[in-house]
């Protein structure tokens, strides 16, 4: 199985709503990353998890909040988002500690902050 | 400062041409890169990889792309496309940090019947 799975498949959420995405894998994958990708625009790097521990956070703000509560599952939590915030938020997963190791990606989130 | 670069931006070409997409880095030291594509309404996915070894490396779906660490090239390859081709190509690179995948901006390529 070399799936990784996220849901919900799309999300439209107010600015004062709380909501959750989910990523799920279970290739035995020990990193597992969020990426941001805006339109006809390459994904950007969020948040890398290792071991279940976060190892790498590129300046996201805050009403961002990753959590990965174990080896096959990552959430990423949004609160207060902004309008500028709606992307297709892409989760990945791959051995960690392997500098050449592929990245397997899920179809995204696409998120609509109105 | 680190970067990638992609030369084309939008690529239109006939079924059964050629096609060559050029990526550049500005890295120091070791790098390791990937040629990713990204279908209409799918995820992204591998197409190849280089991290060691022959600097031309074969992919997917008869792609390949060589390595040419004096121009700081990593250009990809395919000697005659088909419409299934049409898809945006990222090219991405990793150096010395771990899990720091950096993509080039991306070239949606066309394929026309």
């Amino acid at each position: 199985d070399t799936e990784v799975t996220q849901t919900p498949k799309h999300l439209v959420m107010g600015m004062t709503n709380k909501k959750s995405l989910k990523c799920e894998q279970h290739m035995g994958h020990r990193a597992m990353y969020w990426y941001k990708q805006k339109a006809k625009k390459p994904p950007e790097l969020m948040f890398v998890y290792s071991y279940e521990k976060l190892s790498i956070n590129e300046s996201v703000p805050s009403r961002f909040s990753p959590e990965c509560p174990n080896s096959s599952l990552l959430n990423l939590h949004l609160h207060a988002l902004q309008p500028e915030d709606s992307a297709l938020y892409l989760c990945a997963s791959s051995h960690p500690w392997v500098v050449a190791g592929e990245q397997y990606f899920g179809p995204g989130t696409r998120l609509t902050v109105t | 400062a680190q970067s990638v670069s992609q030369h084309n931006h939008h690529v239109i070409l006939s079924e059964a041409a050629s096609l060559e997409l050029g990526c550049n880095y500005s890295y120091g030291g070791t790098v390791n890169l990937f040629w990713y594509v990204q279908y209409p309404g799918q995820h992204l996915q591998l197409l190849l990889k280089y991290f060691s070894g022959d600097p031309l490396v074969k992919g997917i779906k008869g792609f390949e792309a060589e390595f040419i660490k004096s121009k700081f090239s990593f250009n990809l390859r395919k000697p005659s496309v088909q419409w299934s081709d049409t898809a945006e190509y990222f090219c991405a690179v990793t150096g010395t940090s771990w899990g720091k995948l950096q993509f080039g901006a991306g070239t949606q390529v066309v394929v026309t019947p």
